[in-house]
């Protein structure tokens, strides 16, 4: 089973900020990687699929890059909305993992 | 609009059996992988069960293996999870997903409201 290291476990910024979350893998997954934002109560959301592409209806501050065991999500302004839970997941096999999750707070 | 609506979670005492039913629309349903992921309460997420659009393919998370099934039914738009000797730590918010594509394409697209399953005496 690949394992998945979300970095870091919590990021404290302010809106407007850029945010910078990592996801490490425990082995390569080429671009097989994919992310997803949880608001509290709410089911996740895809934001980013193979690596690098918007999913549909995701605003363009959102972006994904990365190849091999190390990716990365950014976020270049932050809203207000966007402060929730991020989980990278991989698809390289069965069964699909998910990181532990980044909670991206309000500083 | 892609609408995928859960049923069948409840309180259950340990060793019972459950069955979860989704029910999707907005799409062509056949076309489509399916599946479940949970979420344990304060916990992150976890693959638990996946099925190709077909039917012809099944897969399973260690965890529930043996004891879960996964099915659908392509007439009716329905993907199930029938689960048989629940246990404790079987107790999450089970999620519908919808994945982008027909088989291994594990990334999901659309996700269902979740419903509560908790076990307990």
């Amino acid at each position: 089973e690949i394992v998945l290291t979300q970095s870091p476990a919590t990021l404290s910024l302010s809106p407007g900020e850029r945010a910078t979350l990592s996801c490490r893998a425990s082995q390569s997954l080429s671009i097989y990687l994919a992310w997803y934002q949880q608001r509290p109560g709410q089911a996740p959301r895809l934001l980013i699929y193979d690596a690098s592409n918007r999913a549909t209806g995701i605003p363009a501050r959102f972006s994904g890059s990365g190849s091999g065991t190390d990716f990365t999500l950014t976020i270049s302004s932050l809203e207000p909305e966007d402060f929730a839970v991020y989980y990278c997941q991989q698809r390289s096999n069965w069964p699909p993992t998910f990181g532990q999750g980044t909670r991206l707070e309000i500083k | 609009e892609v609408q995928l609506l859960e049923s069948g979670g409840g309180l259950v005492q340990p060793g019972v059996s459950l069955r979860l039913s989704c029910a999707a629309s907005g799409f062509t349903f056949s076309t489509y992988a399916m599946g479940w992921v949970r979420q344990a309460p304060g916990k992150g997420l976890e693959w638990v069960s996946a099925i190709s659009g077909s039917g012809g393919s099944t897969y399973y998370a260690d965890s529930v293996k043996g004891r879960f099934t996964i099915s659908r039914d392509n007439s009716k738009n329905t993907v199930y999870l029938q689960m048989n000797s629940l246990r404790a730590e079987d107790t999450a918010v089970y999620y519908c997903a919808k994945t982008r594509g027909s088989s291994s394409s594990w990334f999901v697209e659309y996700w269902g409201q979740g419903t509560l399953v908790t076990v307990s005496s």
